[in-house]
């Protein structure tokens, strides 16, 4: 079992939609959570962290921990075509040396 | 600079050979990581170096990947004896200090085919 798992898509979603993406993780020591954006062939950017449970909004994107169900998700709001890429989830156990275990990635296409 | 640079971007190397791949961290970043992305997957963790501590080689995957970090700014990664299955995009990223919060800056990754 991956310790960080993401379902690889591609999610579809039509513009003006809500993309919902999902992440679940097996290590309990994880303490912080990151949602990268990686467009083809570029590397990835950071658009999110949490290390809270509940929801953290930040423009149109909102992300969600519950650590007793070890998942974490994000909602992308009135999605667009530039939206359009891999989000890649990432959980960091300090413990274990800052470093971050991400998951394989989930597609994200944003139909006009 | 401006951002994390890596060197070379695209390599192509023959089965056997040894390669190097360098990054230039962002100026006064004092952590580094090195990650490995095959086709189509997540990204891998291999190795990262804190300050002047003793670097973090858990992710390496096998004794023929080594990296090292000049003066606490520039890091290299060698890959020896170079196989097919070592082909991948190679990222480096740095950020302020290795925090749990801290923000990884990622350069543009060296494109590595070895054939």
């Amino acid at each position: 079992q991956k310790e960080v798992e993401q379902n690889s898509g591609p999610l579809s979603v039509p513009e003006g939609a809500i993309a919902s993406l999902n992440c679940t993780y097996s290590d309990r020591g994880s303490q912080s959570f990151f949602w990268y954006r990686q467009y083809s062939g570029k590397s990835p950017e950071l658009i999110m962290f949490i290390y809270s449970n509940g929801d953290k909004e930040d423009g149109r994107f909102t992300a969600q921990l519950n650590k007793a169900s070890q998942y974490v998700s994000l909602l992308i709001r009135d999605s667009q075509p530039s939206d359009s890429a891999t989000y890649l989830c990432a959980g960091l156990r300090s413990a274990a040396g800052n470093k971050l275990t991400f998951g394989g990635g989930t597609r994200v296409l944003v139909k006009p | 600079g401006a951002g994390v640079s890596q060197s070379p971007s695209n390599k192509v190397t023959e089965k056997g050979k040894d390669v190097e791949l360098r990054c230039d961290p962002i100026s006064g970043h004092t952590a580094l990581y090195w990650y490995r992305q095959s086709l189509g997957q997540g990204l891998e963790f291999l190795i990262y170096f804190q300050g002047n501590s003793a670097p973090d080689k858990s992710g390496l995957p096998s004794d023929r990947f080594s990296a090292e970090r000049t003066g606490g700014s520039v890091s290299t990664l060698t890959i020896q004896r170079t196989q097919q299955e070592d082909s991948a995009v190679y990222l480096c990223a740095s950020s302020l200090v290795a925090d749990s919060n801290e923000k990884l800056f990622f350069g543009s990754g060296t494109q590595l085919s070895v054939l």
